[in-house]
């Protein structure tokens, strides 16, 4: 069973904070990994993707990845209250299907 | 660029009934996915279409069935409907545009089985 874990949450953070979510995956052929954003009765928007280990920033956005500890995380600094929504993590290995955690939501307080 | 489309929006059906679900590929991918999430879960991999072929399947029975068609859009079946087939049904494209695997998301279609 190919299992994608992430705390459900809510995690809330104030405005101007840095929002720190994880992820862990059980698949050790997982290759590649995405964080979605969702919002309530909207579909998952790709935000960023990681397929080696280390640090990929694009924005305020950081991911995260760790292929040893089988972990993803993703940061976001100088959280906006537009930043409250779902993230959703998902992985995938060489073939087609992508393995989506639960989602952790997020609140950004003003 | 055109995003990924999908229709209806909204749906209601009753028990046993049949439904069909479309959608359209985002401009210049050739791969199309589709996954079924119910309310507080993530996605689910139903299965996925390349070349008007089914490139792999999830955890679903046989009565949930496909098609891609030559212009790379997609239909989704559903035969014999069960109260538990009620969810938000996304359409997924990908393909020459970034990696391999990064999928795109369609607005979904939301379906209620009374």
């Amino acid at each position: 069973q190919k299992e994608v874990e992430q705390n459900s949450g809510p995690l809330s953070v104030p405005e101007g904070a840095i929002a720190s979510l994880n992820c862990t995956y059980s698949d050790r052929g997982s290759q590649s990994f995405f964080w979605y954003r969702q919002y309530s009765g909207k579909s998952p928007e790709l935000i960023m993707s990681i397929y080696s280990n280390g640090d990929k920033e694009d924005g305020r956005f950081t991911a995260q990845l760790n292929k040893a500890s089988q972990y993803v995380s993703l940061l976001i600094r100088d959280s906006q209250p537009s930043d409250s929504a779902t993230y959703l993590c998902a992985a995938a290995d060489s073939g087609y299907a992508l393995n989506f955690g639960k989602g952790t939501s997020l609140l950004v307080t003003p | 660029e055109t995003g990924v489309t999908q229709s209806p929006t909204h749906l209601i059906k009753t028990r046993g009934q049949q439904v069909t679900l479309r959608c359209s590929s985002q401009s210049g991918h050739n791969t199309v996915s589709w996954y079924q999430q119910a309310l507080g879960q993530g996605p689910q991999f139903i299965f996925q279409y390349y070349r008007e072929e089914e490139n792999g399947r999830g955890n679903f029975p046989p009565r949930f069935s496909g098609l891609q068609f030559p212009n790379y859009s997609s239909e989704l079946n559903v035969n014999a409907l069960e109260l538990d087939d009620s969810a938000l049904y996304l359409c997924a494209s990908s393909g020459r545009t970034g990696g391999w695997n990064e999928q795109f998301f369609g607005p979904g279609t939301r379906l209620t089985v009374l």
